[in-house]
């Protein structure tokens, strides 16, 4: 099993739609929690950090941490073709040092 | 500098052959990282420097593969008697970082990576 599941299966949503994405993991040690954006041929891009559990909100982004759980949401409100993407979820227990990266969702938001 | 910046972006090679690849990090970071992204997967780490000091290496990183980073500012990846399952996008980060209980809690800054195919 791997430390961080994330179900790699494309999304396709209409402009304006809510996306929702979720990753597990199996490591109770993870403390520290991102998203990445990574358009084609290109690096990802921090998106959110969230340390421990809660919610996070940044702009059309919110981000949930469930430790109890062991699962992390990323939903994106009011989405735009912009935001079509692959979206990676990632996590560690020692900040940025080693992170475990999910597979990624890619996601198409059509016009 | 705006960004990091990764040499070359694309490396055909055959089986066997050696290869290096490059990676200017924003300037005044002093933390730099490697990882490999194979297709339809997520970023594996390999390794990562804070200044010219290596001071962790995953298991991914066989006796093939070799990292330095020499004055504390580029790094190099070299790939020796490359193998097909070597090839993948080879990704480096940087971040200068803001600590918390000792650990780099700064945010990641990605470059573009550099693909590698081997035939």
């Amino acid at each position: 099993q791997k430390e961080v599941e994330q179900d790699p299966g494309p999304l396709s949503v209409p402009e304006g739609a809510i996306v929702s994405l979720n990753c597990t993991y199996s490591n109770s040690a993870f403390q520290y929690f991102m998203w990445y954006r990574q358009y084609s041929r290109k690096g990802p891009e921090l998106l959110m950090y969230t340390y421990s559990s809660g919610n996070k909100e940044d702009g059309r982004f919110t981000a949930q941490v469930d430790k109890s759980s062991k699962y992390i949401s990323l939903f994106i409100r009011d989405s735009q073709p912009s935001d079509s993407a692959t979206y990676l979820c990632a996590m560690s227990d020692y900040g940025n040092n080693r992170l475990a990266f999910g597979k990624g969702n890619q996601v198409v938001v059509i016009p | 500098d705006t960004g990091v910046s990764q040499n070359p972006r694309h490396k055909i090679t055959k089986r066997g052959q050696n290869v290096t690849f490059r990676c200017d990090p924003i300037s005044e970071h002093n933390r730099l990282y490697w990882y490999r992204q194979t297709l339809g997967q997520g970023p594996e780490f390999l390794t990562y420097f804070q200044n010219e000091a290596q001071l962790e290496k995953s298991r991914l990183l066989s006796d093939r593969f070799s990292a330095e980073r020499p004055k504390g500012s580029f790094s190099t990846l070299e790939i020796q008697r490359t193998e097909q399952g070597d090839s993948a996008m080879y990704l480096c980060a940087s971040s200068f970082p803001r600590t918390s209980g000792g650990w780099d809690t700064g945010e990641l800054f990605f470059g573009e990576g550099s693909r590698l195919t081997v035939l």
